[in-house]
């Protein structure tokens, strides 16, 4: 079964420009989708095949996907991104999520 | 505005049934996709089950296939999730979410419903 892995946490200063990893064989090949969540919230998808916002998104948020690493970048961060974010791909029938990273904002 | 509401959680006995609701409101129900995600305790994020939007196509996870029925009544609005010979893992929330596109990924979710599988 396909597998994509994520850093545990990406710690960020306030301000400055995150970025999250999704890796994943051949993920470069694969639409890739990100959602945040915030603690006792449902997910938000943010980030739609590789590179698109949902209506409603920031346009600090971005992604981009080539090889074997999809990136969700977060620019001018603020303390209201901090969040866990999760990639996802669908594979083989099956929707299939990394294991999530938590981001800290410092 | 587009809406998710889940229920039917609650405490279950390791080995036993409990059927899951999710209604819809504010879109055409009937023409999307829908999927059920789970999140267990302090866990991530875990696809659980698809099903188009006629029910003519149907997809499960490993962990739960055999085990979990998706179902749909486009009339009601309502998509289902019949839960059997549930275990200690199964404990999760359950959201239900709906399909933007053929690219499967998902642009509405719902509040979740937590689901309790403890002897």
């Amino acid at each position: 079964s396909y597998e994509l892995s994520q850093p545990l946490s990406v710690s960020v200063a306030l301000g400055q420009t995150a970025r999250i990893t999704c890796g994943g064989n051949n993920i470069g090949n694969k639409n890739v989708h990100w959602y945040q969540q915030k603690p006792g919230q449902a997910p938000v998808l943010v980030i739609y095949r590789d590179s698109n916002r949902p209506s409603g998104i920031p346009e600090r948020f971005s992604g981009s996907n080539s090889g074997n690493t999809a990136t969700l970048t977060i620019s001018r961060v603020q303390a209201g991104d901090e969040a866990d974010y999760y990639c996802q791909v669908w594979d083989s029938s099956k929707g299939v999520f990394g294991g999530g990273t938590n981001l800290t904002v410092l | 505005e587009v809406q998710l509401v889940e229920s039917g959680g609650g405490f279950v006995q390791p080995g036993g049934s409990l059927r899951l609701s999710c209604t819809a409101s504010g879109f055409t129900f009937s023409s999307y996709t829908m999927n059920w995600v789970r999140q267990a305790p302090g866990k991530g994020l875990e696809w659980v089950s698809y099903i188009s939007s006629g029910s003519g196509v149907i997809y499960y996870a490993d962990s739960v296939k055999g085990r979990f029925t998706i179902s749909r009544d486009n009339a009601k609005n309502s998509l289902y999730l019949q839960m059997n010979s549930l275990r200690d893992e199964d404990t999760a929330v359950y959201y239900c979410a709906r399909t933007r596109d053929a690219y499967n990924y998902w642009d509405y979710w719902g509040q979740g419903t937590l689901v309790t599988v403890s002897s």
